[in-house]
């Protein structure tokens, strides 16, 4: 069965460093996101990406952060200049299509980075 | 601002009987809801889907409804598990998706 895959499964980084969280999504979905995880807290979302650009963001996704489709099957998100609460687990997720009524259809979640900032 | 909402508090249950998680929203009228489930340290997995014109959908043990009025989602696992213990979370449209705080889910055999 298709899946989406993260990577690494764990990042540890030191505070004020970059870090590229990579994601290769389902092969035929055209939509693509990234969302966060904070322990104990809800799933937020930070921005979802189609036809090679944002197509929304949330107010978490600042200018520290940026999302990439490098080529064909990657799919990144990079923090740059890392904070201590920017340690969160990051799933990536991926969609086929927006139905006729431009709906969003299911997501497919990856397994998820475990991010901690030292 | 839009708001959707979950019970934060645990449900307990006993196994075979039926669980009924609540969503609610405000401040705005989404197109449809979406449920998911989320296991510890795991990404969410779809569940089911129900627009603003259906008033009920089932699959499986799983059944939801979407009351306009109310403006709430119900979430029903019937004949419930063991294995159904998790956190179950709402979720509603935009261009990205976005989730409730989510119910968590136990199941005592």
């Amino acid at each position: 069965e298709p899946e989406v895959t993260q990577t690494p499964s764990h990042q540890v980084t030191q505070m004020g460093q970059e870090v590229i969280l990579r994601c290769v999504p389902i092969s035929n979905h055209l939509y693509f996101y990234w969302y966060r995880q904070i322990l104990g807290q809800k799933v937020e979302f930070l921005v979802s990406f189609y036809n090679n650009e944002i197509s929304e963001k949330s107010e978490i996704f600042d200018d520290q952060f940026s999302v990439e489709r490098p080529d064909g099957s990657n799919f990144t998100l990079k923090i740059r200049s890392t904070k201590l609460e920017d340690s969160a687990m990051y799933f990536c997720a991926s969609s086929e299509a927006r139905d006729s009524g431009g709906w969003n259809t299911e997501a497919f979640f990856g397994q998820g980075t475990r991010l901690t900032v030292v | 601002s839009q708001k959707i909402e979950q019970n934060s508090e645990a449900l307990n249950i006993q196994e075979g009987k039926t669980a009924t998680l609540t969503c609610n929203y405000t401040n705005y009228s989404p197109a449809y809801l979406q449920w998911y489930r989320q296991d510890p340290g795991r990404g969410p997995v779809f569940l089911l889907l129900i627009r603003e014109n259906e008033k009920e959908k089932r699959k499986e043990r799983l059944k939801v409804t979407f009351d306009t009025t109310l403006k709430q989602s119900l979430f029903h696992i019937t004949a419930s598990q063991p294995a159904d213990s998790a956190t179950y979370l709402c979720a509603s449209p935009s261009k990205g998706i976005y989730f409730g705080s989510g119910t968590k889910l136990n199941v005592k055999p």
